[in-house]
Parts: structure tokens; C-alpha cells; sequence
């Protein structure tokens, strides 16, 4: 079965610095990888996903992702934070069975300090 | 375009009563359906899910079910809430991609 790690739960960082939050998966094939946000006491907003092809994906609001075969790796990234994102972020991992079932990391906290 | 809607927004509950969540999509058809919750720290966790009318699939044993009356619609239901059942359920629905495009959400509070 596939399983998500996202290792850091809370992460802070300085508005205007770069952020990368971090993503291993385990899955034996190639999975679909999808990161979402969560602001409080909302739903999840999909940031960008990869399916194939490009290894780098671009995604809403100034978000990058990098998918990275040999280290199971899909690390979220940008290069300038604002105040704004601060909030959950998820990672998951998505098998095609007919059904698509993801599954989801615990999550990473994102805390901006001015 | 498709929206999803979830109600109530919010729920206070007894231990011991009954519970029914509502999860509707407009704009699309035939969609896959998912109940997920999210406890503190422990991420999403899969309830439900469903590719069509009357057919649910279970992950995981509790004391909670799921119906699909309509197309379009996907209801939680417990006859007895447990304590544990408190958190923020998620309704998700699918079609065609692999991409799960989720509700506002539901904070359920059982005391």
C-alpha cells in the first residue's frame, strides 16, 4: 500500500524568504502526486499535481513542486512567502485503480513571521 | 462550473444521538464521491466512497455509514455518535482525471 511522510509538521518562515515544504512517498509504480492547502476551519484547494511528463510543475499562487523518482520525493516550493500562505499544507499520493483513492501526509503547518 | 456544497457548516452533538452530513456537486455528472475526516495531527483519513448510485465502499470499520441517494448526493450517518467522532469531515467528489476537488467542510463536535 502507498503511504505519504511528510517529515516537519510545523515550519516557520520569514515573509519574503523561500519556502520547501517536504514530500516522501512509498508506492511501487509511478503515483500521482498532489499537493493542497488548507487555510482554518476550510476546505483543501488544490495547489498542483503531476501525472507525467515534466518533473517540475507549476502550480497556483506562485507554488513549485519537483518530482524526484530516485529520492520518492515531491517537494513544494517557492521562492518569495507572503504573509498569506500561511497555512496547512498536504501532501498525497494517488493510485489509478478505477477508484483513485489518495492518500494524505499529516500535513505541514506553514507559520509567516513578519 | 462544478461546486460542492456541505451542510451544516457546523454541529454540536450528544454522545449517543444521531448525525446525518449532506455533501451535494452541481455541475457535473456521474462524479466519484469520498467522505473523508481529519482528526488533529493525523491528516485525512478515507471513510467512503462512491462510483455511483447506491454503491459505497467502506476503508475503514466504525459506527458510521454512508448512502448515495442521487447522483449527486452523498450523505454520513451514524445512528449513535461516539465521542470519537468528533472532527472535520471532508466531502470530495471526482470525475474523468485523478484529481479529488473537495468541500468546505463540516466541524462536527460531540459532548
Amino acid at each position: 500500500a502507498q503511504s505519504v511522510t511528510q517529515p516537519d509538521i510545523h515550519i516557520t518562515v520569514s515573509e519574503g524568504a523561500s519556502l520547501e515544504l517536504r514530500c516522501n512517498y512509498s508506492y511501487g509504480a509511478t503515483p500521482y502526486l498532489f499537493w493542497y492547502v488548507q487555510s482554518p476551519g476550510q476546505g483543501l484547494q488544490l495547489l498542483l499535481k503531476y501525472f507525467s511528463g515534466d518533473t517540475l510543475v507549476q502550480g497556483i499562487k506562485g507554488f513549485e513542486a519537483e518530482f524526484k523518482r530516485s529520492q520518492s520525493s515531491f517537494n513544494l516550493r517557492k521562492p518569495s512567502v507572503h504573509w498569506s500562505d500561511a497555512a496547512e499544507y498536504f501532501c498525497a499520493v494517488g493510485v489509478n485503480s478505477g477508484y483513485s483513492t489518495l492518500t494524505f501526509g499529516k500535513g505541514t503547518m506553514l507559520l509567516v513571521s513578519p | 462550473s462544478q461546486t460542492i456544497h456541505q451542510w451544516p457548516a457546523t454541529l454540536v452533538q450528544p454522545v449517543g444521538s444521531p448525525l446525518s452530513l449532506e455533501c451535494t456537486v452541481e455541475g457535473t455528472s456521474n462524479p466519484n464521491l469520498y467522505w473523508y475526516r481529519q482528526a488533529a495531527g493525523r491528516g485525512l483519513q478515507l471513510l467512503f466512497y462512491s462510483v455511483g448510485i447506491g454503491q459505497i465502499s467502506s476503508e475503514v470499520p466504525q459506527n458510521l455509514s454512508a448512502s448515495r441517494p442521487q447522483d449527486r448526493q452523498f450523505i454520513l450517518s451514524s445512528k449513535k455518535l461516539l465521542l470519537s467522532d468528533s472532527g472535520f469531515y471532508l466531502c470530495a467528489w471526482r470525475t474523468g482525471g485523478e484529481t479529488q476537488y473537495f468541500g468546505p467542510g463540516t466541524r462536527l463536535l460531540v459532548l
